[in-house]
């Protein structure tokens, strides 16, 4: 089993719809949870971080942890097309490890105006 | 907003020849790290690096990889001798502190490309 797993997509929506970005992982050690998005060409910018379960906001967005599933949720609320871009989950806190982050594929998100 | 900048944006080698990608992490940041994406796949840890040590290492960073503070704002990576499963993307990222959970903030990335 991959220690973490995201449909890469591709996942296509119109303009306004949520969007809901998903990761499973495997190591039970994983404390800390972060959203990144990726724009083409350009290296991974910091969206959400969480510690542990629970939901955290941000204006639009909203990043959810359930440990007890082991499942990592980024919910976009009012997509926009700027919107558009690949997102990457990220985790660390895996035991002995303390600076690795642990990332997912992406998945390739497209808001069509 | 603060960010780090590498350089060059893209790098072409040919097999065998040493390469240097250059890091400018995020002035007040303690903690440097490199990851690599080879096309297709996902983001993988290299190295962290604090207080001119290696913290960390993950085991593609072998022999033939190094990491270097040269001065007080530089950060770089020199691959010795360079393999065609090098070419990927390299990401450098810096943190204002080390340990689990401290938000790792990246730069755009060197394309490097083996011939």
């Amino acid at each position: 089993q991959k220690e973490v797993e995201q449909d890469p997509g591709p996942l296509s929506v119109p303009e306004g719809a949520i969007v809901s970005l998903n990761c499973t992982y495997s190591n039970s050690a994983f404390q800390y949870f972060m959203w990144y998005r990726q724009y083409s060409r350009k290296g991974p910018e910091l969206l959400m971080y969480t510690y542990s379960s629970g939901n955290k906001e941000d204006g639009r967005f909203t990043a959810q942890v359930d440990k007890s599933s082991k499942y990592i949720s980024l919910f976009i609320r009012d997509s926009q097309p700027s919107d558009s871009a690949t997102y990457l989950c990220a985790m660390s806190g895996s035991g002995g490890s303390n600076y690795k982050l642990t990332f997912g594929k992406g998945t390739l998100l497209t808001v069509n105006p | 907003e603060p960010e780090v900048t590498q350089t060059p944006s893209h790098q072409v080698t040919q097999m065998g020849q040493e390469v240097i990608l250059r890091c400018v992490p995020i002035s007040n940041h303690l903690y440097f790290y490199w990851y690599r994406q080879i096309l297709g796949q996902k983001v993988e840890f290299l190295v962290s690096f604090y207080n001119n040590e290696i913290s960390e290492k993950s085991e593609i960073f072998d022999d033939q990889f190094s990491v270097e503070r040269p001065d007080g704002s530089n950060f770089t990576l020199k691959i010795r001798s360079t393999k065609l499963e090098d070419s990927a993307m390299y990401f450098c990222a810096s943190s204002l502190e080390g340990g689990a959970g401290q938000p790792q903030h990246f730069g755009d990335g060197t394309r490097l490309s083996i011939l």
